[in-house]
């Protein structure tokens, strides 16, 4: 399965809002609305911001929202703060194998 | 408070065997699908496989085929992960995570598998 596509990073001053890409294909984000976005602080457990293309678990900021478009999903952040600079991963469930596939990742950092 | 644990990692060589276990507590177990998700040092997230609540249904990434099993005993509060013929390539930190639908909600920390001769 090849992963999703992402930038590699991106970047925004405090208090701006970014958008992380991530685009698969029609076998993945294109058919399900099953895409996730993932924080991770390098040798942390990952944590999930968004499910099922726009949903928020309990305890995540409303700064962070998401959406889709064809093929493409997008994750906004908001009010962009220190604290959100590290690693962010988009994830699709894809109807090749009913498992799924992460995105390659993306940096975001603070200016 | 929800928590998961892995355990079982270690360093193996080159076609040897190992098997992950995940002990879950703080939810009901037999509610949730499961996952295990892996990352080679350096590298970013890769699914390896998942399980519905009773095990009727489990999926796995194509390069595990054949090689890793997930399987859960709902009894234990349980989660594993056998892996057989184990390459260089299965190198990563393994962890095993809960479903909220499509995304994964709990973590645990991780346990790291080092393959080498």
């Amino acid at each position: 399965q090849s992963a999703l596509t992402q930038p590699a990073s991106v970047s925004g001053s405090p208090g701006q809002s970014i958008t992380i890409s991530c685009t698969g294909t029609s076998s993945d984000i294109g058919t399900y609305n099953y895409v996730s976005w993932y924080q991770h602080h390098p040798g942390k457990a990952p944590k999930l911001m968004i499910y099922d293309v726009n949903n928020r678990p309990s305890g995540v900021s409303d700064r962070f929202s998401g959406s889709k478009s064809g093929n493409t999903a997008s994750l906004t952040i908001s009010g962009l703060q220190a604290e959100d600079e590290t690693d962010y991963y988009c994830s699709s469930l894809t109807s090749r194998t009913l498992t799924y596939v992460f995105g390659t990742g993306t940096k975001v950092t603070v200016l | 408070e929800v928590q998961l644990v892995e355990s079982g990692g270690g360093l193996v060589q080159p076609g040897g065997s190992l098997r992950l276990s995940c002990a879950a507590s703080g939810f009901i177990f037999s509610n949730y699908w499961m996952s295990w998700v892996r990352q080679a040092p350096g590298k970013g997230l890769e699914w390896v496989a998942n399980i519905k609540q009773d095990g009727s249904e489990r999926y796995c990434v194509d390069s595990v085929k054949g090689r890793f099993t997930i399987s859960r005993d709902n009894a234990k509060n349980s989660l594993f992960l056998q892996m057989n013929s184990l390459r260089g390539e299965d190198t990563a930190v393994y962890y095993c995570a809960r479903h909220l639908s499509s995304g994964l909600d709990y973590w645990g920390q991780g346990t790291l598998v080092t393959v080498s001769s």
